[in-house]
Formats: structure tokens, C-alpha cells, sequence
């Protein structure tokens, strides 16, 4: 239990664009998703916490026009990166919080190469 | 603040056990994690203790809390080239918010 998938595991696409990314709770409900950034050989950056029906919440220094975060629904977050740019690219990764709500189930991560 | 450190690398030969160090620096933090990413992958949850325990062990893995140094710790035993990975440590100091650590690369020499 408690599998979380994402799509696309890899997009590239042309600077300017926009491109969305599919987070999917696939076996249990989830209110809270997260949306992580991590750069080669670093740790996770937290982006923004996902609330189902309502704002997401973003971070310090995170541009929420830039990401737009939609959470329509109990097993799907999206994210939004709008006209990319190369210094977007970077592993998006996203994770689900448990309906125990003790743990982040995290999904494979989608790799973003903006040319 | 909230921050979470750890060694960066780790080795060790397979047959062996693996020890990964870690600090926090919230004392409220009700939870503790490690978690396990392997190349160009999500990540994976080993096994979490909450901080009213001192020792978790599940099969292969025991976590140590030493809450009073804010350290905990992740023995891997008899450790498997399978195991090489990068481990996270995490806490979770209030709120649904987890802070990772940098990540400790462990390599598994056969």
C-alpha cells in the first residue's frame, strides 16, 4: 500500500513553455501532498504543501505564479511550471502524506530539462 | 532554527555493518525518519521512531534516538551492495513539515 506515482518520469521541452506534472496518490487519500526540488547531489527543497480544495501553501523565495499548484482533488496534485526556463530544469519530486498522517510517501520523481 | 545534518559519505565492504550519524535541532520534533534514494529515483521510507522511543528495529535495521543529544543514528547490519544508496535523515518538528538532511552517500565495496 501507500504507492504514489508521478508523470511524466521525464520531459524535455523548449524555454518558454509550459509544462505540467501529475502527482496520484494510487491506493489511499491524501490531503496533503508536498512538492520537493532537488538539485544534483543535494537534498530536498520543499516547493509548496498541497491541500486538497484549497491553496497551496509555497515557501520562502518560491515563486507561486511561476509553479502553479492545483490539488482538485483527493488523489491528484499538479504542478505547473510556466515558460520554463533552462534554470528550471531539476528533479521535481512529490510525496503524499499518509492517511495515519505520520509518514510522506514519496513518488519517483520527474526530471525536467528545459532547453 | 530547524536543521538537519548529516556525513556526507560512507563506506564500507559488504558483510559489514553500516552506521549513519545524524543530528536535529528541534527538541520538539515528534517525529524522526530515514529514508533511502537510490540514482535518479523517489524516495524510499526505511523506518521512522517517534521521539518518545530510544531503539526501533526492524529486521536488518535499528535506529537509535538519543534524544537528549538530539542524535540518531541508522545501523544497516550485515550490509549488501544493494544497500548502496543515499540515506536521508528527517525530522519533523511540528505540522505536517518534514526538514531533510544533505544526504549520506553510502557505497557497498563487494
Amino acid at each position: 500500500g501507500a504507492v504514489v506515482s508521478q508523470h511524466p518520469s521525464w520531459v524535455i521541452c523548449k524555454s518558454g513553455t509550459s509544462v505540467k506534472i501529475e502527482c496520484r496518490s494510487l491506493d489511499f487519500q491524501a490531503t496533503t501532498m508536498f512538492w520537493y526540488r532537488q538539485f544534483p547531489k543535494q537534498s530536498l527543497m520543499l516547493m509548496a504543501t498541497s491541500n486538497e480544495g484549497s491553496k497551496a501553501t509555497y515557501e520562502q523565495g518560491v515563486e507561486k505564479d511561476k509553479f502553479l499548484i492545483n490539488h482538485a482533488s483527493l488523489t491528484l496534485s499538479t504542478l505547473t511550471v510556466t515558460s520554463a526556463h533552462p534554470e528550471d530544469s531539476s528533479f521535481y519530486i512529490c510525496s503524499a502524506l499518509g492517511q495515519e498522517q505520520e509518514t510522506q510517501y514519496f513518488g519517483p520523481g520527474t526530471r525536467l530539462l528545459v532547453l | 532554527g530547524e536543521d538537519v545534518e548529516q556525513s556526507l559519505f560512507l563506506s564500507v565492504r559488504e558483510g559489514d555493518s553500516s552506521v549513519i550519524n545524524c543530528t536535529y535541532t528541534d527538541s520538539s520534533s515528534t517525529y524522526l525518519y530515514w529514508y533511502k534514494q537510490e540514482p535518479g529515483a523517489g524516495l524510499q521510507l526505511l523506518t521512522y521512531i517517534f521521539s518518545n522511543m530510544d531503539m526501533k528495529q526492524d529486521q536488518r535495521l535499528t535506529v537509535l534516538l538519543n534524544k537528549k543529544d538530539k542524535h540518531l543514528s541508522l545501523r544497516i547490519a550485515d550490509t549488501q551492495t544493494g544497500d548502496s544508496a543515499i540515506y536521508f535523515c528527517a525530522e519533523r518538528p511540528g505540522g505536517f513539515k518534514t526538514i531533510f538532511g544533505a544526504g549520506t552517500r553510502l557505497f557497498v565495496k563487494a
